[in-house]
């Protein structure tokens, strides 16, 4: 089945510090894979997404990240964090085969200034 | 603005009542999700229609029901309330089946507070 573990629940980082957020997936077959974030009071919005192909993927606001086939990851990364990052980031895995869009529990980044 | 709108956007209600949540998909969508967030369960998948057909389901209770018009909006019905379904209710849509698993399109969610 599939499956997705955020680990981090909370992270804080301080303005102008790299990031890295974790997210492992569990799926049979070579999974689709994203990452949304949640601003507060908003709906999800996609930051970038992989499907096939180059394993680093860009997206906007100067995230990128990596797909991992052997660590069944695909961690989100930002080399320099601003203040307006601040809000909850999930990581989901989408089936060509049984429909499923499945989020992570989400981690909840938040910046110091 | 994402082009899905969710009404209400809160809602109060009491224990054993019921409530329907309405979700119009963006234009020419016609996959419509359905997801619960809570503090301690995260996001939550419920359902998912295409096209007016139910095409998966997720961990939705018994006393929670959807369906599809042909119109491709769609309702997310809850009935004999618990405190424990207070929640944010998500709909989102995207322009094919899940099997594309292309971006979905979130809702600014229905806020359910059951007291």
């Amino acid at each position: 089945a599939q499956s997705v573990t955020q680990p981090d629940i909370h992270i804080t980082v301080s303005e102008g510090a790299s990031l890295e957020l974790r997210c492992n997936y569990s799926y049979g077959a070579t999974p689709y894979l994203f990452w949304y974030v949640q601003s507060p009071g908003q709906g999800l919005q996609l930051l970038l997404k992989y499907f096939s192909g180059d394993t680093l993927v860009q997206g906007i606001k100067g995230f990128e990240a990596e797909f991992k086939r052997s660590q069944s990851s695909f961690n989100l990364r930002k080399p320099s964090v601003h203040w307006s990052d601040a809000a909850e980031y999930f990581c989901a895995v989408g089936s060509s085969g049984t429909y499923k869009y499945i989020f992570g529990t989400g981690t909840r980044l938040k910046v110091l200034a | 603005d994402s082009g899905v709108t969710q009404t209400p956007k809160h809602l109060i209600t009491a224990t054993g009542q019921r409530v329907t949540l309405r979700c119009s998909p963006r234009s020419g969508d016609l996959s419509v999700y359905w997801y619960q967030q809570s503090l301690d369960q995260g996001l939550q998948f419920l359902i998912q229609y295409y096209n007016g057909e139910e095409r998966a389901k997720g961990n939705i209770l018994e006393r929670f029901s959807a369906q599809q018009f042909p119109d491709l909006h769609s309702e997310l019905n809850l009935s004999s309330l618990e405190l424990g379904d207070s929640a944010l209710y998500f709909c989102a849509s995207s322009a094919r089946l899940a099997g594309y698993t292309g971006e979905l399109f979130f809702g600014e969610g229905s806020r359910l507070t059951v007291l």
